[in-house]
């Protein structure tokens, strides 16, 4: 069964500093993986998404992620962060249906 | 625009008051999804549909119907609703069959008192 784990529940960075949001999934084939956005008392946006070819996607607001196969990871990162980041950041694995993971609160301080 | 619409917003409702609340796309979208979010459990899929009159329980259905009659239209029916119903819902929609994501409603906070 597909499964995805964001070991991190909260993060908290200071703004321009570096952004590394972790996932792991669990998929029998080559998955289809996702990054979606959050913002408080919004709907879920996407952020970028992985189907094959080049393992380092780019998405929307600065954003990247890279698919590692031998590691199970896509790992969501962003080289310096903006206080409008603050959010809560969702990984999500498959197709029709998609699996979503417990989600990354992120904070951003001054 | 390309959109999923829900409806209501926000719905402040009694324990065993029948509510529906709709969810309507205009993308031609096959796949259509209903999740509920809920602090520290991520989205968990209710319902979703495939097309026209083809809908499958998803992982926490019990307490949901949903029905499939047109093929922008998805309603979700909580008969007899429980306060450990109380939750964000959203909708969503996909082609079928193209892993292009889901395109998201924009929720709907149910309280149930």
């Amino acid at each position: 069964a597909q499964s995805v784990t964001q070991p991190d529940i909260h993060i908290t960075v200071s703004e321009g500093a570096s952004l590394e949001l972790r996932c792991n999934y669990s998929y029998g084939a080559t998955p289809y993986l996702f990054w979606y956005v959050q913002s408080p008392g919004q709907g879920l946006q996407l952020l970028l998404k992985y189907f094959s070819g080049d393992t380092l996607v780019q998405g929307i607001k600065g954003f990247e992620a890279e698919f590692k196969r031998s590691q199970s990871s896509f790992n969501l990162r962003k080289p310096s962060v903006h206080w409008s980041d603050a959010a809560e950041y969702f990984c999500a694995v498959g197709n029709t249906p998609l699996v979503f993971g417990k989600g990354t609160r992120l904070s951003v301080i001054a | 625009e390309a959109q999923v619409t829900q409806n209501p917003r926000y719905l402040i409702t009694v324990t065993g008051k029948k509510l529906t609340v709709t969810c309507s796309q205009n993308m031609n979208h096959e796949y259509m999804s209903w999740y509920r979010q809920d602090p520290g459990l991520g989205l968990r899929q209710i319902y979703y549909s495939m097309n026209v009159e083809v809908t499958d329980k998803g992982d926490v259905p019990e307490g949901y119907k949903v029905s499939r009659k047109e093929k922008r239209n998805f309603p979700l029916i909580l008969e007899s609703p429980s306060p450990n119903q109380t939750s964000l819902y959203f909708c969503a929609s996909s082609p079928w069959g193209h892993p292009y994501g889901y395109t998201f409603g924009s929720g709907t906070r149910l309280t149930v008192v």
